[in-house]
């Protein structure tokens, strides 16, 4: 149990167009969920917290207007990066944290290339 | 002070040797220390995790031992295989895993 899933797995987008990705918690609701963001090599930088029908909770540093962030159910958040340049190439990364549970669960990722 | 440093940067290690990976902290208020094993393009999964009232915990091969006066904790991997090679990320939780802050990581490479 305790599954998270996302997609797409990687995505490919022009200069300037919008992507959004999808993470789903499949077996469990999820109270809190997270938005992480990793480049090649390095750890992983918390974006922001988002937790079901409130507003998300940026990190100091991460644009939200950028990088907006839906949570529409317990088991569904979403990430859209807008207007995404090169820069925001990265591998992106959801976690849900399952009240009572002593851990993040995290999903597979997805890798984003901005051509 | 929510930093939290890990060496070495890279380790290798010999089929059944012990690898060791190092972490410090300075953030007294940091309720559990937990361990993550990242393969290449995957989410990072949950090794072991500890509390800071417990000085060493052990499942299977990887051992948590937990130092609170030196604020440093470390993980042992007992009969390291090929397998375990990845990269492993030692973190620090606020709020009972509400936060994770995550070290900088150590990409093990164990020989056959």
């Amino acid at each position: 149990g305790a599954v998270v899933s996302q997609h797409p797995s990687w995505v490919i987008c022009k200069s300037g167009t919008s992507v959004k990705i999808e993470c789903r918690s499949l077996d469990f609701q999820a109270t809190t969920m997270f938005w992480y963001r990793q480049f090649p090599k390095q750890s992983l930088m918390l974006m922001a917290t988002s937790n079901e029908g409130s507003k998300a909770t940026y990190e100091q540093g991460v644009e939200k207007d950028k990088f907006l962030i839906n949570h529409a159910s317990l088991t569904l958040s979403t990430l859209t990066v807008t207007s995404a340049h090169p820069e925001d190439s990265s591998f992106y990364i959801c976690s849900a944290h399952r009240q009572g549970r002593e851990t993040q669960y995290f999903g597979p990722g997805t890798r984003l290339l901005v051509l | 002070q929510q930093q939290v440093k890990q060496s070495p940067q890279s380790l290798i290690v010999q089929k059944g040797g012990i690898s060791i990976i190092n972490c410090a902290y300075e953030n007294t208020a940091f309720d559990y220390f937990p361990w993550y094993q990242q393969f290449p393009g995957k989410g990072p999964a949950l090794l072991i995790a500890i509390r800071p009232d417990v000085s060493e915990k052990k499942e299977g091969r990887f051992t948590i031992s937990f130092n609170k006066s030196a604020k440093q904790f470390s993980l042992h991997i007992m009969d390291s295989q090929p397998g375990d090679s990845a990269t492993y990320f030692c973190a620090a939780t606020l709020e009972g895993f509400q936060k994770l802050v995550f070290g900088t990581g150590t990409r093990l490479l164990v020989s056959p």
